[in-house]
C-alpha cells in the first residue's frame, strides 16, 4: 500500500502566478482534505472533498480551488498567489462515510512564493 | 468555536525521563481530540485519538493521554523518553457531532538529550 502521495514534492513560484498541486488518497479512500501548514504552525483546514464535491471548507478565500476526481485522486489549485502563500500543503485522505474516520497524511508539498 | 492551546513550543527532556505535553482545548459540544506526530520532512502520523469511553486513550510507540472535561485538558505522556521520540507534536480537536475538519494547535517540538 503506497499510503497518501503528493506531487510535487517542492515548489517554487513567483507572485500573481497559479499553482496546481496533486494527491492520491491511500487505497480504499474516497475523501481527501488540504491543510496549509506555515512555518512554525500547525496545520490549517483548507477543504474537504467527498464525492467529488467539497463537503467543508475553512477560512481561506476563493484564490482557493480545488476539485476531485471519480478515482479520488485531488488537486488543490491557488491563483493570484501571494508570498503568504508560501507554507507546507498537506493531503489526507479518510473513508468518509461516517462523521469522522482517521485521516492519513501524505509527505506534503512545500510551496516558496517569490 | 473550538480551538487547542498547546503550552511550550519547545519541551527538552533527558533520555529514559517522563515525556509531558500539554494540550488544552475550547469546545461547545464533546470534542473528538487527537495527537499527532510530525518527523522532519513527513506527513503527520496519528498518535492516538479520544472519541467517547474511555478517558485514558493508549497509542502507538508507548505514548498514553488522558481527556479530563472538567480541566479541558488532553496531555500526552511517555513514561521514559527515546531518541526516536525527537519530533513536532500536534494536538488536535474536532466537533464530534458535525464536523469534517481538524483544528490543530501551533504544536510542540520535542527533544531528546543523550
Amino acid at each position: 500500500d503506497a499510503g497518501v502521495t503528493q506531487s510535487p514534492t517542492h515548489l517554487i513560484k513567483t507572485r500573481g502566478q497559479q499553482v496546481t498541486l496533486r494527491c492520491s488518497p491511500k487505497s480504499g479512500h474516497d475523501t481527501v482534505s488540504w491543510y496549509q501548514q506555515a512555518l512554525g504552525q500547525g496545520p490549517q483546514f483548507i477543504f474537504q472533498y467527498y464525492e467529488e464535491e467539497e463537503r467543508q471548507r475553512g477560512n481561506f478565500p476563493d484564490r482557493f480551488s480545488g476539485h476531485q476526481f471519480p478515482n479520488y485522486s485531488s488537486e488543490l489549485n491557488v491563483n493570484a498567489l501571494l508570498l503568504g502563500d508560501s507554507a507546507l500543503y498537506l493531503c489526507a485522505s479518510s473513508f468518509g462515510r461516517t462523521l469522522y474516520n482517521e485521516q492519513f497524511f501524505g509527505p506534503g508539498t512545500r510551496l516558496t512564493v517569490l | 468555536a473550538q480551538s487547542v492551546t498547546q503550552l511550550g513550543s519547545h519541551v527538552s527532556v533527558s533520555e529514559g525521563a517522563l515525556v509531558l505535553l500539554r494540550c488544552n482545548y475550547s469546545s461547545s459540544v464533546p470534542p473528538y481530540l487527537f495527537w499527532y506526530v510530525q518527523y522532519p520532512n513527513q506527513g503527520l502520523q496519528l498518535l492516538l485519538k479520544y472519541t467517547t469511553g474511555a478517558t485514558l486513550v493508549k497509542g502507538i510507540n508507548g505514548f498514553e493521554a488522558e481527556f479530563k472535561k472538567s480541566e479541558t485538558s488532553f496531555h500526552l505522556t511517555k513514561p521514559s523518553a527515546h531518541m526516536s521520540d525527537a519530533a513536532e507534536y500536534f494536538c488536535a480537536v474536532t466537533r464530534g457531532d458535525s464536523s469534517y475538519k481538524l483544528i490543530f494547535g501551533s504544536g510542540t517540538r520535542l527533544l531528546v538529550r543523550p
